[in-house]
C-alpha cells in the first residue's frame, strides 16, 4: 500500500529548530518530485518545499533560507529542517508527492501523509 | 504569487441535490501552449489530508465518483456534485500550480 508516514513534529519555542521526516513505501522517493505543504488551523494549504527527481530544491518565499529540503535515497525518505522558526510557522506538514506526467511535474498533489504538528510557541 | 478566491465560504445542501462551489484566480492560470488549466480541486475531511479530485480544471482522479465535475477556464472555475451523497460532507480547496502553488481558503459543504 503506498504510504507517507511524517514524524519529528512537536512543541518548539521561537528561534528553534525541528526535522521533520517523512517516510514512504511502494514508490520511490527520488525518482518523483516530492513537497512539503502546511496547512494551519481554519485556513487553506500552503506550499513550502519541493525537491525535483534531479535535485533541484524550491521554497515558498516564507521559508527561504529558513528550512531546508532534503531527502535519503537508502532510506526512502524525505525531510524537512526547519530552524530559526516562528509563531506563523505553526501549523500540521504534510509531505505529497507531485502528480507528474510524462516526467514533468505538475504541482497538484496527488498522495499525501496524515501530518505531523508543529506548534512554534513560548 | 497567484491568489485564489473561493465562493460561497460555506453552503448547505440537500442530499441528492447539486453543490457548487467557484474558485477564481487573480490572473489566468490557462498556458497558452499547451491549452491546459492549471488548475487542481481538493476534498479535505476533518482530521484527514486533503484528496485530489479533480486536476487539469476537469480530469478527475482514478477513482473519483462521476459526480464530481470540474469546469471553467482562465480565471474562473467550478466544482460541481452533481448529487449530493452524505460522503460529500468537506471542505473543498481549489489550487493553481501554473506558478508556485497556492490555494484558495476553502468551501465547506454541509447537509441541509
Amino acid at each position: 500500500e503506498v504510504q507517507l508516514v511524517e514524524s519529528g513534529g512537536g512543541l518548539i519555542q521561537p528561534g528553534g529548530s525541528l526535522r521533520l521526516s517523512c517516510a514512504v513505501s511502494e514508490f520511490t522517493v527520488s525518482n518523483n518530485y516530492m513537497s512539503w505543504v502546511r496547512q494551519s488551523p481554519g485556513k487553506g494549504p500552503e506550499w513550502v518545499s519541493v525537491i525535483y527527481s534531479g535535485g533541484n530544491t524550491y521554497y515558498a518565499d516564507s521559508v527561504k533560507g529558513r528550512f531546508t529540503i532534503s531527502r535519503d535515497k537508502s532510506k526512502n525518505a524525505l525531510y524537512l529542517q526547519m530552524n530559526r522558526l516562528r509563531a506563523e510557522d505553526t501549523a500540521v506538514y504534510y509531505c505529497a508527492r507531485d502528480r507528474s506526467e510524462g516526467g514533468s511535474r505538475l504541482g497538484a498533489f496527488d498522495i499525501w501523509g496524515q501530518g505531523t504538528t508543529v506548534i512554534v510557541s513560548s | 504569487d497567484i491568489v485564489m478566491t473561493q465562493s460561497p465560504d460555506s453552503l448547505a445542501v440537500s442530499l441528492g441535490e447539486r453543490a457548487t462551489i467557484n474558485c477564481k484566480s487573480s490572473q489566468s492560470v490557462l498556458y497558452s501552449s499547451s491549452n491546459n488549466n492549471y488548475l487542481a480541486w481538493y476534498q479535505q475531511k476533518p482530521g484527514q489530508p486533503p484528496k485530489l479530485l479533480i486536476y487539469w480544471a476537469s480530469t478527475r482522479e482514478s477513482g473519483v465518483p462521476g459526480r464530481f465535475i470540474g469546469s471553467g477556464s482562465g480565471t474562473d472555475f467550478t466544482l460541481t456534485i452533481s448529487s449530493l451523497q452524505a460522503e460529500d460532507v468537506a471542505v473543498y480547496y481549489c489550487q493553481q500550480y501554473l506558478s508556485t502553488p497556492t490555494f484558495g481558503q476553502g468551501t465547506k459543504v454541509e447537509i441541509k
